[in-house]
């Protein structure tokens, strides 16, 4: 099993630049999240998907934008990127009845 | 505001050494309290974790210790080993809620 997928594992981006960050699940889990992880401040919650269909802001949503586009896959799409947003950005399911979360293998974003 | 705090920030200890890492929450509602164990290059995977119901859980060489009363718990890694060098988070949730809330983490090293 593949688990959660991301892609890309890399990418440099311009200021100003958009693009979207992928993420695939075939746990068949009901929800999907969005963290971004930066030093000392440990994985904080962006935009999460309780089901399909839905979506909700997180603890840092400023700057993002997410797309849940079937019961599988969950974008994060960055409309103008500021190097505030260079991190470590993690995609996760968990099944809607248990709280335990997995996690993809992360893209590291840097923003010049 | 970290609803979660976690110390310390960084652990050295030599093989076969008890580290305990430490976090403390304020947040009367959570109810889950996992702790994920990430290493380089890769997203973080569930430990162990513990409801408020219980004081103590172990599995394997892993006991979360809890105390609802000051609000705080902990992670002891008995007959610690080399292979347990990670960064641990701790975190929290509201199980319904399915958003779980981390620490800012711990750096362990154990020393052969």
């Amino acid at each position: 099993n593949a688990g959660v997928t991301q892609t890309p594992k890399f990418q440099v981006l311009k200021t100003g630049q958009s693009m979207t960050l992928q993420c695939a699940q075939d746990m068949n889990h009901n929800s999907m999240y969005w963290y971004r992880q930066d030093p000392g401040m440990g994985l904080r919650l962006i935009y999460y998907s309780a089901s399909e269909g839905t979506t909700d802001k997180g603890e840092v949503p400023n700057g993002y934008n997410v797309s849940r586009l079937n019961k599988r896959e969950f974008s994060l799409r960055l409309e103008s990127a500021a190097p505030s947003q260079t991190s470590v950005y993690f995609c996760a399911s968990s099944i809607l009845t248990r709280v335990e979360a997995f996690f993809g293998q992360g893209t590291r974003l840097t923003v010049v | 505001q970290q609803q979660v705090k976690q110390s310390p920030q960084s652990l050295i200890v030599q093989k076969g050494g008890i580290p305990i890492i430490n976090c403390a929450y304020e947040n009367t509602a959570f109810d889950y309290f996992p702790w994920y164990q990430q290493f380089p290059g890769k997203g973080p995977a569930l430990l162990i974790a513990i409801r408020p119901d219980v004081s103590e859980k172990k599995e394997g060489r892993f006991t979360i210790s809890f105390n609802k009363s000051a609000k705080q718990f902990s992670l002891h890694i008995m007959d610690s080993q080399p292979g347990d060098s990670a960064t641990y988070f701790c975190a929290a949730s509201i199980q319904r809620g399915n958003k779980l809330v981390f620490g800012a983490g711990t750096i362990l090293r154990v020393k052969s």
